[in-house]
């Protein structure tokens, strides 16, 4: 069974600081998906990562990927208050009959403050 | 253009009604997934609809839940008979294949049994 790992569940940061976020997952996939949510909002795709070594960045987040480790991370740089949103990762289920339904981590709960 | 749309947003039920839940995806989207989001959680895979067939139903919780997708677009998430353990956001995503795109996310409709 695949399981997705996220931590921190919950960050809080003050303004200009960085951090990053982890995530762990159990078992070989071929993409990993970084969303973001806003309070009774929806998903918000920010960034897949499709093969080992790939980075990606827009604007004060990085994403990378280490699929031999099945880490990603998710670095914020000079965090600033619009960043305050939950951030979830994802896993494609890609074996026997799953047909690419994505697994989710927790999410982490992040609060920029002032 | 349009994204994934969903109706009702909010929906309140009495145990033991019955509720239909719409999702409307981006046109041309072949694939269609449904999750389930409890609060404080990451949405959970339902089921997935690949134009008309459902080829994957394995996260549905019960027999009281329900999908179809008749004619390859709208799709209608059914459940029978509601419990209070049915409260949560059902959002449904919409990708151009199955494996190996982004699903994009409506904003979802937010359950809640009484």
């Amino acid at each position: 069974e695949l399981k997705v790992e996220q931590n921190p569940l919950f960050l809080s940061m003050q303004e200009g600081k960085n951090y990053t976020i982890y995530c762990n997952y159990s078992t070989t996939s071929d993409r990993l998906y970084w969303y973001r949510q806003d309070p009774g909002k929806s998903l918000e795709s920010l960034f897949v990562l499709l093969s080992n070594g790939a980075v990606k960045q827009e604007g004060r987040l990085m994403a990378s990927l280490d699929t031999k480790a099945r880490l990603s991370t998710l670095h914020i740089t000079a965090a600033v208050h619009d960043l305050s949103a939950t951030y979830f990762c994802a896993v494609e289920a890609s074996w026997g009959g799953s047909q690419g339904n994505l697994i989710f981590g927790k999410g982490t709960k992040l609060s920029v403050k002032p | 253009g349009a994204g994934v749309s969903q109706s009702p947003r909010y929906k309140v039920a009495k145990r033991g009604q019955d509720v239909a839940l719409r999702c409307d995806p981006i046109s041309g989207h072949v694939s269609l997934f449904w999750y389930q989001q409890a609060l404080g959680q990451g949405p959970e895979f339902l089921t997935y609809f690949q134009n008309e067939a459902q080829l994957d139903k394995s996260g549905l919780p019960s027999d009281r839940f329900f999908a179809e997708r008749p004619e390859g677009s709208v799709s209608t998430l059914k459940i029978q008979r509601t419990q209070q353990e049915d409260s949560a956001v059902y959002l449904c995503a919409s990708s151009s294949l199955a494996l190996q795109e982004t699903q994009y996310f409506g904003p979802g409709t937010r359950l809640l049994v009484l």
